[in-house]
């Protein structure tokens, strides 16, 4: 069966100091991999998705990168964060193949100070 | 992505009440998609649907896709404490649409 690890559960950094979030999937190959925020009692805002290795679509301008160096890992990065980067990272994943849906990680939860 | 109007925003349940929530949107959708978030922890899927008037059912959850492709609704039957959580309805565009639309989300809790 498919999972997906996000790591670390928990984050707090000072403004202005880098950022790197981790996911992997293991079970499947070549799936869309996508990283989320969601804000204290909000919803989800799509930040990034990838359909393969290297291929990055952004959805929202802004001070976050992401990056795919193998199939089923995705990382998100930031080279200064701000304290508008707080909130509950999400990274999904879907197969490939017509119409499935999306299941998420168990989140990252980052605190700017 | 297309947004999409979820209520009621947040609610109150009674052990044993059934209880209803429902989306909609001003596009057609080829899926749609409920899940529900428990506090500290991502989304988890409860019910996919593919075709307009499916009804769908996972234990005391029962969601349809509407028959304009334009809404679904999702009813929980005979409450208990553990249905506590926030529930999204999402939703694809096109067979090809790579994207999720979201609801804001509604807050189930229980009632004091």
């Amino acid at each position: 069966s498919q999972t997906i690890h996000q790591w670390p559960a928990t984050l707090v950094q000072p403004v202005g100091s880098p950022l790197s979030l981790e996911c992997t999937v293991e079970g499947t190959s070549n799936p869309n991999l996508y990283w989320y925020r969601q804000a204290a009692g909000r919803g989800l805002q799509l930040l990034f998705y990838s359909v393969g290795i290297g291929q990055i679509s952004s959805e929202v301008p802004q001070n976050l990168s992401a990056s795919r160096p193998q199939d089923r890992q995705f990382i998100l990065s930031s080279k200064k964060l701000l304290l508008s980067d707080s909130g509950f990272y999400l990274c999904a994943w879907r197969t490939g193949t017509y119409n499935q849906p999306q299941h998420f990680g168990d989140g990252t939860r980052l605190s700017i100070l | 992505g297309q947004q999409l109007n979820q209520s009621p925003q947040s609610m109150f349940i009674q052990e044993g009440e059934d209880v209803s929530m429902n989306c909609t949107s001003s596009s057609i959708f080829n899926t749609w998609l409920w899940y529900k978030q428990d506090p500290g922890e991502g989304p988890v899927l409860l019910i996919a649907l593919y075709k307009a008037g499916e009804l769908t059912s996972n234990g005391r959850l029962t969601a349809q896709f509407g028959i304009t492709r334009k809404d679904s609704f999702l009813n929980i039957s005979a409450s208990i404490p553990s249905d506590v959580g926030i529930y999204f309805c999402a939703g694809q565009l096109g067979s090809n649409d790579y994207k999720l639309s979201f609801g804001a989300g509604t807050t189930v809790t229980v009632r004091a």
